[in-house]
């Protein structure tokens, strides 16, 4: 399958500091990527769709003005948690899509980085 | 009703028996289907795709659709304990343009050796 990597893995900061996830697609491009989010114990919640060269689409409920996503290439997208609060701390998923025969789409996610805002 | 849903489990299963995951869903235009595989603490991880009615089998993964009945499952043969995860099931629901996965909750599978 496709290979996603997903820089830190782990990020520890302060209240009111912003910090930026790195997604990319290692050996294939990606038009679009997800950003999900996961508390524990509770399922994925999708938060946006990044799209190579267009504005990010947000789920409902997601502050676009806080989560900052940039897609500026075909291989990369970030996101970036502005201001975080402890409440923000979560596993922070992306993942890519890859079509394949017949137009079928796939996703393979990226390993993670979680987040803990003190 | 929610989109995708899955039995929470926990499902306990002896080793070498067989494990049946089960999953429902409720838009009837969805076309894709998925099983992911979620150890704890680490991300999703791609088991099975699946886009038409009948059984897909790879290896001892066996996925089976039934789009009449809106259910898709997933059989584990010879189950080891290293298959003790969370599996997703996710679902491509229909949006122009705008296609997405949506995940059930995810059932718990717990391989008693």
């Amino acid at each position: 399958g496709a290979v996603v990597s997903q820089h830190p893995s782990w990020v520890i900061c302060k209240s009111g500091t912003s910090v930026k996830i790195e997604c990319r697609s290692l050996d294939f491009q990606a038009t679009t990527m997800f950003w999900y989010r996961q508390f524990p114990k509770q399922s994925l919640m999708l938060m946006a769709t990044s799209n190579e060269g267009s504005k990010a689409t947000y789920e409902q409920g997601v502050e676009k003005d806080k989560f900052l996503i940039n897609h500026a290439s075909l291989t990369l997208s970030t996101l970036t948690v502005t201001s975080a609060h402890p409440e923000d701390s979560s596993f922070y998923i992306c993942s890519a899509r890859v079509w394949g025969q017949g137009l079928r789409e796939t996703q393979y996610f990226g390993p993670g980085t979680r987040l803990l805002v003190l | 009703q929610k989109e995708v849903e899955q039995n929470s489990g926990p499902l306990s299963v002896p080793e070498g028996a067989i494990a049946s995951l089960n999953c429902t869903y409720s838009d009837r235009g969805s076309q894709s289907f998925f099983w992911y595989r979620q150890y704890s603490g680490k991300s999703p991880e791609l088991i099975m795709s699946i886009y038409s009615n009948g059984d897909k089998e790879d290896g001892r993964f066996t996925a089976q659709l039934n789009k009449a009945s809106q259910y898709v499952s997933l059989l584990i043969r010879d189950s080891q304990p290293s298959d003790s995860a969370t599996y997703l099931c996710a679902v491509n629901i229909p949006s122009f343009g705008n296609e997405k996965l949506t995940f059930g909750t995810g059932t718990r599978l717990t391989i008693i050796p």
